[in-house]
């Protein structure tokens, strides 16, 4: 299965919550797990990525968290801020391929 | 500011125009990616240059031809286009097709609108 299925498809949250989307996959060959920020009109931009022999990565206050027994990743933002608002996708990687999750948009209310 | 520029930002054209759409990286990155994106979507690969070789062609109509003409440039030259094409195009470069791949650095985009 080269899915990635990426949930919620749309979050809002409150200036200074904790933002969490979840993805989950069902190829184990995948070898790298990479999330984008996508802002309107403009492209998507790495923001952190892991690697499956990796439990967490922490950049700043954006944190992946990965379990591979149970084929699922997630994104937290802690204390988000409205310039977190963007569209973020979830992907899977397997040499040239990427597979993305569908997005969430996320809106963070002031 | 993105290291990945791409020309135009936007583009209107005809059915039976032709034109091209241009992208420039220079991080030394050995592949180069033209995916297609449209509204609410994530991107979807069109192709893979790898060592400006075209190393994959993800079924795109030959209406769309790539172009790589060295290791900082590649163009997608656009020809007898259809209103479903309209979407932003978006350049991608990474170090390899391996290992950290997923690692792509994307342009701007150039937003497409076929009338």
């Amino acid at each position: 299965q080269q899915q990635v299925k990426q949930s919620p498809q749309s979050l809002i949250v409150q200036k200074g919550g904790i933002s969490i989307i979840n993805c989950a996959y069902e190829n184990t060959a995948f070898d790298y797990f990479p999330w984008y920020q996508q802002f309107p009109g403009k492209g998507p931009a790495l923001l952190i990525a892991i690697r499956p022999d990796v439990s967490e990565k922490k950049e700043g206050r954006f944190t992946i968290s990965f379990n591979k027994s149970a084929k699922q990743f997630s994104l937290h933002i802690m204390d988000s801020q409205p310039g977190d608002s963007a569209t973020y996708f979830c992907a899977a990687s397997m040499h040239y391929q990427l597979i993305w999750g569908a997005g969430t948009k996320l809106i963070i209310k002031p | 500011d993105t290291e990945v520029t791409q020309t135009p930002k936007h583009l209107v054209m005809g059915m039976t125009n032709k034109k091209s759409l241009k992208c420039e990286q220079h991080m030394g990155h050995r592949a180069m990616y033209w995916y297609k994106q449209k509204a609410k979507k994530p991107p979807e690969l069109m192709f893979v240059y790898s060592y400006e070789k075209l190393s994959i062609n993800e079924s795109v109509p030959s209406r769309f031809s790539p172009e790589c003409p060295n290791s900082s440039l590649l163009n997608l030259h656009l020809h007898a286009l259809q209103p479903e094409d309209s979407a932003l195009y978006l350049c991608a470069s990474s170090q390899g097709t391996s290992g950290r791949a997923g690692e792509l650095f994307f342009g701007e985009g150039s937003r497409l609108t076929v009338l």
